[in-house]
């Protein structure tokens, strides 16, 4: 029963161009929608997060925009370089994390 | 601050045997989470554990059990374990309340069952 669905599996993006990942939730009680950042080998690490009562927040290049009534929310990151390439995963928080299959981004220079 | 550290990093286990995986936590955090990660289903949750008590778990047959102590350390353990254990096992760590989203990952246990 997969509550996030998450898309694209894989992106690549030429340096400096501007990176989406989607994903749509079905329940509606979740508390917080997270995105984290994976590298080869190391336990994923929270980028950025936000409530289902804000429509968008932005940390620096990364920007989560929310879409309550189409259960919606994407991650746009900026500019992105080659230091970004890494498996980005959306999540629900109500309790417990409920991940996304993930996104492999390869950032080309 | 030290991160979280999980022993050991990789295990080489044979069907049917059990395992035990060890998480310590950051300091101060009191909620320790398990996730298994596959390349086929995710990261997906296992359960976590507060104050020595079991407050919140996946979907996952009885097989896989924990245990949380009394300094915040956590284990997790796989009996008779079987091909499609195989994993990184993932431990997280935060404080109690209401940013408890934000979870401090370790960088895994890798166990492969042959």
């Amino acid at each position: 029963q997969q509550q996030v669905k998450q898309s694209p599996q894989s992106l690549i993006v030429q340096k400096g161009g501007i990176s989406i990942i989607n994903c749509a939730y079905e329940n509606t009680a979740f508390d917080y929608f997270p995105w984290y950042q994976q590298f080869p080998g190391k336990g994923p690490a929270l980028l950025i997060a936000i409530r289902p009562d804000v429509s968008e927040k932005k940390e620096g290049r990364f920007t989560i925009s929310f879409n309550k009534s189409a259960k919606q929310f994407s991650l746009h990151i900026m500019d992105s370089q080659p230091g970004d390439s890494a498996t980005y995963f959306c999540a629900a928080w109500r309790g417990k994390l409920i991940f996304g299959q993930g996104t492999e981004l390869s950032v080309k220079p | 601050k030290a991160g979280v550290t999980q022993t050991p990093r990789y295990l080489i286990k044979t069907r049917g045997q059990q395992v035990t995986l060890s998480c310590s936590p950051i300091s101060g955090h009191r909620s320790v989470s398990w996730y298994q990660q596959t390349p086929g289903q995710g990261l997906q949750f296992l359960f976590e554990y507060f104050s020595e008590t079991q407050r919140n778990k996946g979907n996952f047959p009885g097989r896989f059990s924990g245990r949380q102590f009394s300094n915040s350390r956590s284990e997790m353990n796989v009996s008779t374990l079987e091909l499609g254990d195989s994993a990184l096992y993932l431990c997280a760590s935060s404080f109690l309340g209401v940013a408890s989203y934000e979870q401090y990952f370790g960088p895994g246990t890798r166990l492969t069952v042959t």
